[in-house]
């Protein structure tokens, strides 16, 4: 059964760093592009940006390029999204979610559970 | 950059069909799909292909692409189908997803 785990709840204050993680396991790791996906409180979905494990490739939207980093551990399955110093409107809920290619057709199949970030002061 | 409109709500009676829509300029040209939400809960894959459903996913939900118009159909719609909907397309090497469509079913 393909699952993707994240991490849990965070509460920061401004300007602290933060790195929340998503460990993939059912399926193999570095095949798949992991994708990292923003909701901020009773908004829609924003695409953040995809890695692909294997050689942790990466690409931005470039409305969060800058803003937070992307990478991946390959050995222990698990994708990271990070921020050097955080801001309060980066709360929100943050999904990793595979993704999935068949034929030209593109989508995110599998989602973890979300990792909810406040940051308040 | 490449924007996809959705109506922010649709309403429907359980048993009727729910249409939802979703425009972007030449979308036809695009493969797109739609995710289903439900609150508190991570998105669920609904539809990829514009037409083609995940396993699992129930007949009722179908799926179109024509010219700047997606649409996303639920046929005989249940109570259990109350959700937001997003759709979503892959432009220029970003995934683009709509606004959400909540859909009320009463």
């Amino acid at each position: 059964e393909v699952q993707l785990v994240q991490s849990g709840a965070e509460v920061k204050k401004p300007g602290e760093s933060l790195k929340i993680s998503c460990k993939g396991s059912g399926y193999s790791f570095t095949d798949f592009w992991i994708g990292w996906v923003r909701q901020m409180p009773g908004k829609g979905l924003e695409w953040m940006g995809i890695i692909y494990p294997d050689d942790s490739d990466t690409r931005y939207n470039p409305s969060f390029r800058g803003q937070v980093t992307i990478s991946a551990d390959k050995s222990i399955s698990t994708a990271y999204l990070q921020w050097r110093s955080l801001r309060a409107s980066d709360t929100g809920m943050y999904f990793c979610a595979r993704h999935e290619k068949k034929g030209p057709a593109t989508m995110f199949d599998y989602w973890g559970q979300g990792s909810l970030v406040t940051v308040s002061s | 950059s490449y924007d996809l409109i959705q109506p922010p709500s649709v309403s429907v009676s359980p048993g009727q069909t729910a249409t939802i829509t979703c425009s972007g300029d030449d979308l036809e040209d695009k493969y797109v799909c739609w995710y289903q939400q439900k609150p508190g809960q991570s998105p669920v894959l609904v539809m990829y292909e514009d037409a083609r459903r995940p396993s699992g996913i129930p007949e009722r939900f179908s799926g179109s692409n024509s010219g700047n118009t997606a649409t996303l159909t639920i046929s005989g719609t249940q109570v259990m189908d109350e959700a937001d909907y997003y759709c979503q397309a892959w432009d220029n090497s970003i995934w683009v997803f709509g606004g959400g469509t909540k859909l009320t079913v009463l």
